[in-house]
C-alpha cells in the first residue's frame, strides 16, 4: 500500500519561471493538502483539494495555485518564482472526515536562483 | 486558522533526561495533533487528543490535552537518541490546517 508520493524531490529554478509539483494521496484518501515549510519554520497550509476543487486556502497570493484531477492526485503551481519561494513543499492526504490524521509525503525540495 | 504558539523552540537534553514540549493556543480547540519531523524528513503523525483533559500514551511518550482544551503538551521520559526531531502540534477541525513553529530536540549520547 503506497503512501503519499510526491516528484520531483528536488527542483532548481530562477527567479521569474514557473513551476508544477505533483502528488499521488495514499490509497483510500480523497482530500490533498500543500504546505510550504521554510527551513527552521512549520508547515505552512497553502491549501486543500476535495471533489477537484480548492476547498481552503492559506494566506498565499494568487501565484500559488492548483489542480486536482478525478484519481484524486494533485499539482501545486507556482508562477513568477521569488527567490522567498524556496523551501520544502509538502503534501499530505487524508480522508475528509477533518479529524482524520493527515499522511505526508517526503516532499519536494525548490531552490529558487 | 488557529494559532498555536509551541515552546520551547529548542530543547537540548543528555540522553536519558526527560523533554516536554508545550502547545498554547488563545482560541479553544476542536481537537489537536501531534507530528514528528525527524531531520530531513517529513511530518510523521503520532496521536490526535480530542477529549477535555485526555491524556494517551505510547511506549515513553505522553500527550495531554487541557482541561480548557486550550494547551496541550507532548511528554517524553528518558529520552534516547531516535528522539531527535522536531515535535509539532496542530489544530484539526474544520479550520485551515495550522502548525505549530515546533519544537526541536536535540539528545546527546
Amino acid at each position: 500500500d503506497a503512501g503519499v508520493t510526491q516528484s520531483p524531490t528536488h527542483l532548481i529554478k530562477t527567479r521569474g519561471q514557473q513551476v508544477t509539483l505533483r502528488c499521488s494521496p495514499k490509497s483510500g484518501h480523497d482530500t490533498v493538502s500543500w504546505y510550504q515549510q521554510a527551513l527552521g519554520q512549520g508547515p505552512q497550509f497553502i491549501f486543500q483539494y476535495y471533489e477537484e476543487e480548492e476547498r481552503q486556502r492559506g494566506n498565499f497570493p494568487d501565484r500559488f495555485s492548483g489542480h486536482q484531477f478525478p484519481n484524486y492526485s494533485s499539482e501545486l503551481n507556482v508562477n513568477a518564482l521569488l527567490l522567498g519561494d524556496s523551501a520544502l513543499y509538502l503534501c499530505a492526504s487524508s480522508s475528509r472526515d477533518s479529524h482524520q490524521p493527515q499522511h505526508f509525503g517526503d516532499g519536494t525540495r525548490l531552490s529558487i536562483l | 486558522g488557529q494559532q498555536v504558539m509551541q515552546i520551547p523552540q529548542y530543547q537540548h537534553v543528555q540522553e536519558g533526561e526527560d523533554f516536554t514540549t508545550y502547545c498554547n493556543s488563545s482560541t479553544t480547540l476542536s481537537n489537536i495533533q501531534w507530528y514528528k519531523q525527524r531531520p530531513g524528513g517529513h511530518p510523521v503523525f503520532l496521536i490526535q487528543l480530542v477529549k477535555s483533559g485526555e491524556v494517551k500514551k505510547q511506549k515513553r511518550l505522553t500527550f495531554q490535552f487541557g482541561e480548557a482544551k486550550k494547551n496541550s503538551s507532548l511528554h517524553i521520559t528518558a529520552t534516547q537518541t531516535t528522539d531527535v526531531g522536531t515535535y509539532f502540534c496542530a489544530p484539526r477541525g474544520s479550520y485551515i490546517p495550522t502548525f505549530g513553529r515546533g519544537t526541536s530536540l536535540i539528545v546527546h549520547p
